[in-house]
């Protein structure tokens, strides 16, 4: 079936630094989507990117929909605290399936 | 608040017992699912549904059972649970397919 990679798995960084992390994936997907969870909830829709090549940001968000539909990164400016949580991207292939999601990234943020 | 509300939030269960988990929405959405999130695996889909008394098999359906007798209930059901279940289960609707909106989760310990 198909899947996602998705990288880093795991980032510590420095209160202010720029953050970037991507999912790559062997088939074509039509809908690429991040989500942000936090401790003890459920994951939250940040950003959801429907064409090849675009480029969407959600305040220090940004992420962009690979031209070849088969990777999407996120990147994540002068980050706070807040931004501590599992992030992961989602994508869907052919229509009417479900999106399947990548494991994740862990970010840790020291101020 | 508008959402999806899941219950219990906690449970423990012995090998062999069985259980429901519930999931509801408010939201009117046409499609529910269930996801199972371990350790360094992110979110795997077990059952969704496309609509009112439609279930279908996602990557992980073995050990448990759906039903969707109303739209706005998806329950997932564990017949005899086995160690191999514990982990937190999260249930998604939507109004297409994409953009979930996720419950809190149920963290489930089998003993």
């Amino acid at each position: 079936g198909q899947q996602l990679n998705q990288s880093p798995q795991s980032m510590f960084i420095q209160e202010g630094e720029d953050v970037s992390m991507n999912c790559t994936s062997s088939s074509i997907f039509n809908t690429w989507l991040w989500y942000k969870q936090d401790p003890g909830e459920g994951p939250v829709l940040l950003i959801a990117l429907y064409k090849a090549g675009e480029l969407t940001s959600n305040g220090r968000l940004t992420a962009q929909f690979g031209i070849t539909r088969k990777d999407s990164f996120l990147n994540i400016s002068a980050s706070i605290p807040s931004d501590v949580g599992i992030y992961f991207c989602a994508g869907q292939g052919q229509a009417g399936t479900a999106l399947i999601f990548g494991k994740g990234t862990t970010l840790s943020v020291s101020s | 608040n508008a959402g999806v509300t899941q219950t219990p939030k906690f449970r423990v269960l012995k090998t062999g017992q069985s259980m429901t988990l519930l999931c509801a929405q408010d939201m009117n959405h046409e499609y529910m699912y269930w996801y199972r999130q371990d350790p360094g695996m992110g979110l795997r889909l077990i059952h969704y549904s496309v609509g009112e008394g439609t279930t279908a098999k996602g990557e992980v359906p073995d050990g448990y059972n759906v039903s969707r007798l109303k739209k706005q209930n998806f329950l997932l059901g564990l017949e005899s649970a086995a160690p191999s279940q514990t982990s937190v289960y999260f249930c998604a609707s939507s109004p297409n397919l994409s953009g979930y909106t996720f419950g809190s989760g149920t963290r489930l310990t089998v003993v």
